[in-house]
């Protein structure tokens, strides 16, 4: 099965610096993932995906990276504000059958000082 | 609020007992999944269902553990015999047919004493 590592597991910055997160995943196959920030006591929000068939893709200060040959991708957030604190997970998915399984890293609590 | 919903949001159990938990999916999505999440963890699927179809299931969840979408729209996931081991967060997601994007509800957080 699919299995994904996720890096660091906390990350601490100040407000206005870059914030990167890693995950690699194991499976060729997976073709979709997806980023997730969950604040405290929240449901987990989608803030960004990317597609097998994309490099690159970016929305405002965020921005997603894939290499797929080595098998890892990429969450970059900069300028990073105290509002961005949270657990950020990565996921990776493959189509099984119709399926569209996911597998989570076990995520990065991002703090950003004021 | 046209999102996912889960109810309860919150349950207290003794061990030994059952619980049921209710997923309400967003209405036009066919796929509905369910997930368990512990502190510091990611969401670890369960049990994934398209229309009412349930077409996969963790090898990891037990057998106290059965999941419904009867009429392929809301969701029953139940636990039978709950042990201090279940305590957890039930997260219940739904996608639609046309693309793999899953849009999470908030959770029904368990305590089994």
């Amino acid at each position: 099965g699919e299995n994904v590592e996720q890096h660091p597991s906390t990350l601490s910055v100040q407000e206005g610096d870059s914030a990167v997160i890693k995950c690699t995943y194991s499976d060729s196959a997976s073709n979709y993932f997806p980023w997730y920030k969950q604040e405290l006591g929240k449901r987990p929000q989608l803030i960004i995906d990317i597609r097998s068939n994309v490099g690159e893709k970016k929305d405002q200060r965020i921005a997603v990276t894939l290499n797929k040959t080595a098998k890892h991708f990429s969450l970059h957030i900069t300028e990073t504000q105290p509002e961005d604190s949270a657990v950020y997970f990565c996921a990776a998915i493959a189509r099984s059958g119709g399926s569209y399984i996911p597998t989570f890293g076990r995520g990065t609590s991002l703090i950003v000082h004021p | 609020d046209t999102g996912v919903s889960q109810d309860p949001r919150h349950k207290i159990t003794k061990r030994g007992q059952n619980v049921t938990f209710r997923c309400d999916p967003i209405s036009e999505h066919n796929r509905l999944y369910w997930y368990r999440q512990t502190l510091g963890q990611g969401p670890e699927f369960l049990t994934y269902f398209q229309n009412e179809a349930q077409l996969e299931k963790s090898r990891l969840l037990s057998d106290r553990f059965s999941a419904e979408r009867p009429k392929g729209s809301f969701s029953t996931l139940e636990i039978q015999r709950t042990e201090q081991g279940d305590s957890a967060m039930y997260l219940c997601a739904s996608s639609s047919g046309s693309t793999e994007t899953q849009y999470f509800g908030p959770g029904t957080r368990l305590l089994v004493l």
